[in-house]
């Protein structure tokens, strides 16, 4: 079992919905990770945060809105999606920032839109 | 920016047989080079990892080899299993980033 878990599993959407994504992890961890995974493709990073902070946004639309209430929780806030945003959401943490160190991920949010 | 490039795509191979995996890089000062193993319906699990100051790192039936001259690291995997069927993603992280570069991934099937 991993031990990034993340809420909902599954999650389906109208265009003008407003949702959340939630991630959890009690391993200590001071760098959590959102990623986005289409069908047949590698990961593709969308924010990093960093003791509680947001250190990179990898240009990602305004439609998707981060946060990080504590060092265990990330959510990621959804709203007016577009349908190409369906896809696989994963959330990580590693111990520390820097790409050297271990990133572990949960088994992901599979989000369709309507 | 850094460029991962993996194959084969898809590798088939029979029970008990080895598997090979192999990864390029472009950028010089990538540092950390980890694989990962996705099955179906399931998030990416590191399974080995490897550091630029080391050459070869093993794990039971699965290990790493990394050759920092020609910037390509494999994935080798012995005594293979029905189990082992799966996604496996490499991937790079450039010097002082926080992020991971993917390979394009590669679909093993492990027939019995």
């Amino acid at each position: 079992d991993t031990e990034v878990t993340q809420t909902p599993k599954h999650l389906v959407m109208g265009m003008t919905n407003k949702k959340s994504l939630k991630c959890e992890q009690h391993m200590g961890h001071r760098a959590m990770y959102w990623y986005k995974q289409k069908a047949k493709k590698p990961p593709e990073l969308m924010f990093v945060y960093s003791y509680e902070k947001l250190s990179i946004n990898e240009s990602v639309p305004s439609r998707f809105s981060p946060e990080c209430p504590n060092s265990s929780l990330l959510n990621l806030h959804l709203h007016a999606l577009q349908p190409e945003d369906s896809a696989l959401y994963l959330c990580a943490s590693s111990q520390d920032r820097g790409g050297y160190q271990p990133q572990h991920f949960g088994d992901g949010t599979r989000l369709s839109i309507l | 920016g850094e460029n991962v490039e993996q194959h084969p795509s898809t590798l088939s191979v029979q029970e008990g047989d080895s598997a090979v995996i192999k990864c390029t890089y472009s950028d010089s000062a990538s540092n950390y080079f980890p694989w990962y193993k996705q099955e179906l319906g399931k998030g990416p699990q590191l399974i080995i990892d490897i550091r630029s100051n080391v050459g070869e790192k093993k794990d039971q039936r699965i290990a790493v080899t990394l050759n920092k001259t020609a910037k390509h690291f494999s994935l080798h995997i012995t005594e293979t299993q029905p189990e082992d069927s799966a996604v496996y993603f490499c991937a790079a992280s450039p010097y002082n980033t926080d992020k991971l570069i993917f390979g394009t991934g590669t679909r093993l099937q492990v027939f019995p």
